[in-house]
């Protein structure tokens, strides 16, 4: 089983819809949590981080589920430019302390 | 803004060739790491350095070694470049590491597509 595992879509939406994504962690010792935006061809970047009482940054919004091991990203008013790869990260913590990235999900927004 | 640049975009190498990957930031990053990314296997974590002259073992480090001379270059070597190397090489820097650190976001580079024929 996978340490952190997306559905990797792709979703196809409308302009101005509203998606949502899931991830699912395996480790119940993880502590941090981030989803990343890759566009195509380009290098990853960070979105948002994820905190215990969910947290919002205009359209997007996290959340996280600790005792069902998942974190979610919804995006409300979907663009054309929301078109990417949403990865899901994961920090485990302890010794490790290294980033573990699931292989994403792919939205595609329509016009 | 954080830059971080790495050597080439493109590289075709033969098989059994030395492959010298270079990754530059200029923000005195404490933190250097190299990944691979491989469809359906997404990122991978080859090797990380959080100083100078030190570094760690991540996932999949066989066939790889790595190189910190510097605190703003990080360099990754395939010794014996192999067809299953073929891959996307990501280099990433971040000031902080590890749980609950504010500053562990991590900043990547544009990417190097090695092909190893």
């Amino acid at each position: 089983r996978k340490e952190v595992e997306q559905d990797p879509g792709p979703f196809n939406v409308p302009e101005g819809a509203t998606v949502a994504f899931n991830c699912t962690y395996s480790n119940s010792a993880s502590q941090s949590f981030f989803w990343y935006r890759q566009d195509c061809r380009k290098e990853p970047k960070l979105l948002m981080s994820v905190y215990s009482s969910g947290n919002e940054d205009g359209r997007f919004t996290a959340q996280l589920n600790r005792a069902s091991q998942y974190i979610s990203l919804l995006i409300r008013d979907s663009k054309l430019s929301d078109s990417a790869t949403y990865l899901c990260v994961v920090i485990h913590g302890g010794a490790t302390n290294k980033l573990i990235f699931g292989t994403g999900t792919l939205l595609a927004v329509q016009p | 803004d954080v830059k971080v640049t790495q050597s080439s975009r493109y590289l075709v190498k033969r098989t059994g060739e030395k492959v010298f990957l270079e990754c530059v930031q200029d923000m005195d990053h404490e933190n250097m790491f190299w990944y691979r990314q491989d469809p359906g296997l997404g990122l991978r974590l080859i090797y990380f350095s959080y100083d100078v002259k030190m570094k760690e073992k991540g996932d999949i480090p066989e066939g790889y070694s790595v190189s910190r001379e510097k605190k703003e270059r990080f360099s990754l070597i395939l010794e014996s470049a192999s067809t299953n190397q073929t891959s996307m090489y990501l280099c990433a820097s971040s000031l902080g590491f590890g749980v609950d650190n504010p500053y562990n976001e991590q900043f990547f580079g544009p990417g190097t597509r090695l092909t190893v024929l």
